[in-house]
């Protein structure tokens, strides 16, 4: 596509629920992240596709956390058992090869996660 | 590891006025430098980057940065604000080695007073 596009753009969950958030890169583009934007705060990197590989997932804050990436493309972020710290913007990006993420990253719009 | 601070976490300033955003990063080796925009409900935008070679950069949207080693600077400036300015900037810097994950700062919002 033209963009990276992310849905849900909003999401309200109830507390220990399981949530899968979905992010479609730019057509082409082989690295894909996933960042947690939180209240005042910058952002958190959380992982890292090349290919259908992770070669980073250094960012994950816990096992509820896990992410997919199928066909070089869709990537899917999952939480189990939501918590209420689990509340954030979450951003995907995705660039040309990751040796040239340095070009610069396009984001997507997000998804605003709400745990209640 | 590497780590970017931004000062400020407001700053406000008068449409017209000069803007500087100001930037300390702290990386052993040379850094890939970059100021994103992130407007409400958006998601970020690339303003301008920094990999080597001149190091005042000029970016989009009439933004220019400059890379200053000594003091691990990377200031972001705009000689006259517009008020379409106001929004969130964040700096951020890659780590070499293989993905080049960007670092990202917390982030100033610039508020734009008519």
């Amino acid at each position: 596509g033209a963009g990276v596009s992310q849905s849900p753009s909003n999401k309200v969950t109830e507390k220990g629920k399981d949530v899968e958030l979905r992010c479609d890169p730019i057509s082409g583009h082989t690295a894909l992240y996933w960042y947690r934007q939180s209240l005042g705060q910058g952002l958190e990197f959380l992982i890292y596709f090349q290919g259908n590989s992770a070669p980073d997932k250094s960012g994950l804050p816990s096992d509820r956390f896990s992410a997919e990436r199928t066909g070089g493309s869709v990537s899917t972020l999952t939480i189990q058992r939501t918590q209420q710290e689990d509340s954030a913007v979450y951003l995907c990006a995705s660039s040309q090869y990751g040796r040239q993420g340095g070009y610069g990253y396009t984001f997507g719009s997000g998804t605003r996660l709400t745990v209640v | 590891a590497q780590s970017v601070t931004q000062p400020d976490i407001h700053i406000t300033v008068s449409e017209g006025a000069s803007l500087e955003l100001r930037c300390n990063y702290s990386y052993g080796a040379t850094p890939y430098l970059f100021w994103y925009v992130q407007s409400p409900g958006q998601g970020l935008q690339l303003l301008l980057k920094y990999f080597s070679g001149d190091t005042l950069v000029q970016g989009i949207k009439g933004f220019e940065a400059e890379f200053k080693r000594s003091q691990s600077s990377f200031n972001l400036r705009k000689p006259s604000v517009h008020w379409s300015d106001a929004a969130e900037y964040f700096c951020a810097v890659g780590r070499s080695g293989g993905s080049y994950i960007p670092t990202f700062g917390r982030g100033t919002s610039l508020i734009v007073h008519p």
